[in-house]
């Protein structure tokens, strides 16, 4: 099955600067790979997804790139903010009709420092 | 719109005992998940289901149970409780059509002493 392996699992930057969070999955027909943000307490929510047929996504300060040869994906937040301090997840799925498994990494827990 | 919603919030058990915990969503998704949360883990599927009737075993399904009876509804059995699944469960749906999001409960949290 999947594995997904994510990186840096604790991750502290200043107010302002770029963040910068890695992911490898193992499973070459991946096809699928979102980002989730969970507050502490809070449920997991999307903040950006990108699909195989995609390098690179962009949505205001947050970017996600993936590299299919090398299979990892990054999730870039620029200029951060202190409501940016969150635990964010990976994942990777095949979404084939009839097959829906999302394997998530283990988590970052980012936090600017103001 | 309520989206998802997850009952109860919070449940203690005893070793042994059974329960139930209650997912619905009322946005008519097709697709619904049931996850665990270990502390400073990341999320494990535990069953999913592409439409009513129809459901699979995800990554760490002993000791559950699922059934889907309607498209709204997506209740986990747990039957004869032990503490390795005193976790936080989370219950989530997608549309089968558009995006791949998949739009979480709340959450519920469960001890099993």
């Amino acid at each position: 099955g999947e594995n997904v392996e994510q990186h840096p699992s604790t991750l502290s930057v200043q107010e302002g600067d770029s963040a910068v969070i890695k992911c490898t999955y193992s499973d070459s027909a991946s096809n699928y790979f979102p980002w989730y943000k969970q507050e502490l307490g809070k449920r997991p929510q999307l903040i950006i997804d990108i699909r195989s047929n995609v390098g690179e996504k962009k949505d205001q300060r947050i970017a996600v790139t993936l590299n299919k040869t090398a299979k990892h994906f990054s999730l870039h937040i620029t200029e951060t903010q202190p409501e940016d301090s969150a635990v964010y997840f990976c994942a990777a799925s095949l979404t084939n009709f009839g097959n829906e498994k999302l394997t998530f990494g283990t988590g970052t827990r980012l936090t600017i420092i103001p | 719109n309520a989206g998802v919603t997850q009952t109860p919030k919070f449940r203690i058990l005893k070793i042994g005992q059974s329960m139930t915990l209650q997912c619905a969503q009322d946005m008519n998704h097709n697709y619904m998940y049931w996850y665990r949360q270990d502390p400073g883990m990341g999320l494990k599927l535990i069953y999913y289901s592409v439409g009513a009737g129809i459901t699979d075993k995800g990554e760490v399904p002993n000791g559950y149970n699922v059934s889907r009876s309607t498209t709204e509804d997506f209740p986990l059995r747990l039957e004869l409780a032990a503490p390795s699944q005193t976790s936080v469960y989370f219950c989530a749906s997608r549309n089968r059509e558009g995006t791949y999001e998949q739009y979480f409960g709340p959450g519920t949290r469960l001890t099993v002493t």
